[in-house]
């Protein structure tokens, strides 16, 4: 079975922490996405990683894909409120435009 | 503006009425996808497009229809709605650029089916 999994599903942390959310993959893929999504409202890209070893950065945020691990890590650094949201992955299965994503992790920065 | 915009943003409707929801975009993507959001249950894709008149099966197809007869539009039919189709629907696109672009997304669509 095709799965997408991410983890943790919840991270609750303190303003000025680093923390990593980690989206693993059972199938062939080398297109993996990242979106964010607040709550009530559409998502929005943050990241297309392409290859392996692809390292993608924005701000507080940086992806990395290992496409021979099957894994996927979004690293928050010095975490703000604003980075409040819920994070999803997706993979592109085979790379054929079929996407499968993750349970999304809902991250809580608190003041 | 560069957007997807969806329509109805919200609609309730009663079993077996048939519904299309409109997706449309004006970025020239050739890339367009529907998917359908559930609380537990996350965003799982209903269907895709790679270009006009292509079209293929997401992860849950059933009970869905798209036609994708102009580059710019990608709509999504329910003939017959059922309420296991009360959700919240994105449509997205994309260019197919290297394989692999962003996707941008439309508002949503909430659908309560009774």
């Amino acid at each position: 079975e095709l799965k997408v999994e991410q983890n943790p599903l919840f991270l609750s942390m303190q303003e000025g922490k680093n923390y990593t959310i980690y989206c693993n993959y059972s199938t062939t893929s080398d297109r993996l996405y990242w979106y964010r999504q607040d709550p009530g409202k559409s998502l929005e890209s943050l990241f297309v990683l392409l290859s392996n070893g692809a390292v993608k950065q924005e701000g507080r945020l940086m992806a990395s894909l290992d496409t021979k691990a099957r894994l996927s890590t979004l690293h928050i650094t010095a975490a703000v409120h604003d980075l409040s949201a819920t994070y999803f992955c997706a993979v592109d299965i085979w790379n054929t435009g079929k996407l499968i994503f993750g349970q999304g992790t809902t991250l809580q920065v608190k003041p | 503006e560069a957007q997807v915009t969806q329509n109805p943003r919200y609609l309730i409707t009663v079993t077996g009425k048939k519904l299309t929801v409109t997706c449309s975009q004006n970025m020239n993507h050739e890339y367009m996808s529907w998917y359908r959001q559930d609380p537990g249950l996350g965003l799982r894709q209903i269907y895709y497009s790679m270009n006009v008149e292509v079209t293929d099966k997401g992860d849950v197809p059933e009970g869905y229809k798209v036609s994708r007869k102009e580059k710019r539009n990608f709509p999504l039919i329910l003939e017959s709605p059922s309420p296991n189709q009360t959700s919240l629907y994105f449509c997205a696109s994309s260019l197919l650029e290297a394989g692999g672009d962003e996707q941008f997304f439309g508002p949503g669509t909430r659908l309560t089916v009774l």
